[in-house]
């Protein structure tokens, strides 16, 4: 069984600019969720997909934007970038089937760390 | 809005000894799911243990425990038999019923001492 992966590890850009991130789910599951997690605090949910739709949002501006792929697979796209994007970007994929322990937990990613100069 | 607090921000336990990490969450929902993540310092999140909140009976896996009280919205995570791999920090997490809303904790951060 494959995990969780994303990719870069580490991306550094500067303000204004545009950023993909990536991540394939892990075998099986067919919800992908997105979170931010600045430096010595808790995960901030962005948004959801499932079955390549936006399923869920988090508080955070429309120039932060996704898209799931037919695999199930996901893209995270922030434009305009600001200083304080810089941070942990998660995905954790999950899956509405399977056993009751398992079903909708979520499983993560190792993380995109970007920097925003 | 859901908001989950942890009110330790940090914490150490003796190995081999018992330590609990305090959470504490505010939610009008009846039905969601908690959680408990460990992110040691390589950085990938790893799931501990969840509760559905309409189970009355407290989780556990292994070592760790949890203590669910839905009257109080209180979910803390004891960890007995403490070992160095547990030095990590733990996140609690709030799940709505629904999975399109998630809330985590700042974290406590977990020390064991040899």
């Amino acid at each position: 069984e494959t995990g969780v992966t994303q990719s870069p590890t580490h991306l550094i850009k500067t303000r204004g600019q545009q950023v993909t991130l990536r991540c394939s789910s892990q075998s099986g599951h067919n919800t992908v969720s997105w979170y931010q997690q600045a430096l010595g605090q808790g995960p901030q949910f962005i948004f959801q997909y499932y079955r390549e739709e936006e399923n869920g949002r988090g508080n955070f501006p429309p120039r932060f934007s996704g898209l799931q792929f037919p695999n199930y697979s996901s893209e995270l796209n922030v434009n305009a970038l600001e200083l304080d994007d810089s941070a942990l970007y998660l995905c954790a994929s999950s899956s509405p089937g399977g056993s009751p322990m398992v079903r909708d937990t979520q499983y993560f990613g190792p993380g995109t760390r970007l920097t925003v100069l | 809005a859901q908001t989950v607090t942890q009110s330790q921000p940090e914490m150490s336990v003796q190995e081999a000894e018992t330590v609990t990490l305090s959470c504490t969450y505010d939610t009008s929902e009846s039905d969601y799911y908690l959680f408990w993540y460990k992110q040691p310092p390589s950085r990938q999140m790893i799931l501990v243990i969840r509760q559905e909140a309409y189970k009355q009976q407290n989780a556990t896996e292994n070592r760790f425990s949890v203590n669910f009280q839905k009257a109080a919205k209180s979910f803390s995570l004891k960890i007995s038999d403490s070992q160095l791999g547990d030095a990590a920090m733990y996140f609690c997490a709030y799940r709505d019923n629904y999975g399109q809303n998630f809330v985590f904790g700042p974290g406590t951060r977990l020390s064991v001492l040899p």
